[in-house]
């Protein structure tokens, strides 16, 4: 289940369970939208995005989901391994703006 | 292909002393980003170079904060004078272009403590 831990809500899991990590991002003009994943002590690193004019778009072991109605983004991991424990980001941009990166979630998985 | 590389790793100051961080970008990525990620949270965008052009600086600190990419290459980032609250992991970034759907390769960040 969820918990809130160190300033980042945690999802636990147990491998080869499947994950969702669920994201509400503030701009309903936002038009793009990207997963994140960070490892310790490294750089962000992109998993899968989506553009606004899709509600669903597949990539190997993950799925996005995209729900423009109540602003609100989920990331689906199949089979999930402890190689997937990490914080994911979302991350949205509106036109040409920047990225704006939403809050963190610890993904723990345990053998 | 060599990834974005970031110097130092690691950084601890006293407050009000300077400090920078270095950036060398992914070859033939024209756009350079900095960012700051406070221990928790995402990164938020400092600053953004189109080649040695700044495209978005509106998030700066400017009265402390400094950066530049002079031959439009590898980009440093200064602090000067540090605050307590600029602790935080410095992360650089780059792109081939500035376009909406380029993706994005951050560097491993430099951890700034500011004691």
């Amino acid at each position: 289940g969820e918990s809130v831990g160190l300033h980042l809500p945690t999802l636990s899991v147990q491998e080869g369970d499947n994950s969702i990590i669920n994201c509400a991002y503030s701009n309903s003009a936002s038009d793009y939208f990207i997963w994140y994943k960070q490892e310790s002590g490294k750089g962000p690193q992109f998993i899968i995005d989506i553009r606004s004019n899709m509600d669903k778009r597949q990539g190997q072991r993950v799925t996005v989901l995209l729900n423009k109605t109540v602003k609100h983004l989920s990331l689906q991991i199949a089979a999930t391994q402890p190689g997937d424990s990490a914080v994911y980001f979302c991350a949205e941009r509106w036109g040409y703006s920047t990225l704006t990166f939403g809050k963190g979630t610890m993904l723990l998985v345990s053998p | 292909e060599a990834g974005v590389a970031q110097s130092p790793r690691y950084k601890i100051i006293e407050k009000r002393q300077s400090v920078a961080f270095w950036c060398n970008p992914i070859s033939g990525h024209a756009t350079l980003y900095w960012y700051q990620q406070i221990l928790g949270q995402g990164p938020k965008l400092l600053i953004q170079f189109q080649n040695n052009g700044v495209v978005d600086d509106s998030q700066l600190p400017k009265d402390r904060f400094s950066a530049e990419r002079l031959k439009g290459v590898d980009s440093t980032l200064k602090i000067q004078p540090a605050k307590l609250e600029d602790s935080a992991v410095y992360l650089c970034a780059s792109s081939l272009g500035g376009s909406t759907y380029n993706e994005q390769f951050f560097g491993p960040g430099t951890r700034l403590t500011v004691l």
